[in-house]
């Protein structure tokens, strides 16, 4: 059974940094683009971040660019978001996400049950 | 950035009614639109993609169309288990974006 597993979210302060994981099974993890998508409370999808399967491509949303870092490693079939200087803004629900091609312009296939990021002072 | 605009922005309909739910790109994203849906406390699912494909295991009354800017998706008969959020996203060119959502109601 294909499963993404998100860990790593929590309560922080503005300003201050959190690194999201993803764990990845039941499919071959190298083969796929991967995305991080959030939703804040009671609003819509937001689209974050994706990374082709071998980390080549990678872009951002206009929201987080130069703050968030995506990256993965293949060899431990995980998919990492590292969030610096967080914002209130950036309070929201953490979906990892499965594409269905190599790179990330395909569609999400698999998503995660989600990681709660909360920041506030 | 590509913006998306859905409407209507909630709907309320009867079973077994036909619903259409609208998308528009600000520019064109040729056949790169995908529709997702999301059930309260849930993780969102895909439905089309592509404009146009089924989604293995996706009931057929499920169906896209479109292309360029305009997209449309049309539930044939809305049932019970289709009150949920339905978004639309566009997987063109990055930054990737959704539209706002559309929530259906059944009456």
């Amino acid at each position: 059974e294909v499963q993404l597993v998100e860990s790593g979210g929590g309560f922080v302060q503005p300003g201050r940094s959190l690194r999201l994981s993803c764990a990845a099974s039941g499919f071959t993890f190298d083969d796929y683009a991967m995305h991080w998508v959030r939703q804040p409370p009671g609003k819509g999808l937001e689209w974050v971040s994706g990374i082709s399967y071998n980390s080549g491509s990678i872009a951002y949303a206009d929201s987080v660019k130069g703050r968030f870092a995506i990256s993965r490693d293949n060899a431990k079939n995980s998919l990492y978001l590292q969030m610096n200087s967080l914002r209130p803004e950036d309070t929201a629900l953490y979906y990892c996400a499965k594409d269905t091609g190599v790179q990330y312009y395909y569609y999400i296939g698999v998503w995660g049950k989600g990681t709660t990021v909360t920041v506030s002072s | 950035d590509i913006q998306m605009t859905q409407s209507p922005f909630s709907l309320s309909a009867s079973v077994g009614d036909r619903v259409t739910i609208t998308c528009r790109a600000s520019q064109s994203i040729s056949s790169y639109l995908n529709w997702y849906q999301q059930k309260p406390g849930k993780a969102p699912k895909v439905l089309i993609y592509a404009a146009s494909g089924l989604q293995s295991g996706v009931p057929s009354r499920f169906s896209g169309s479109g292309s360029g800017t305009d997209f449309t998706l049309t539930i044939s008969s809305l049932q019970t288990e289709d009150s949920a959020t339905y978004y639309c996203q566009q997987s063109y060119s990055t930054p990737q974006t959704f539209g706002q959502g559309t929530k259906v109601e059944i009456k």
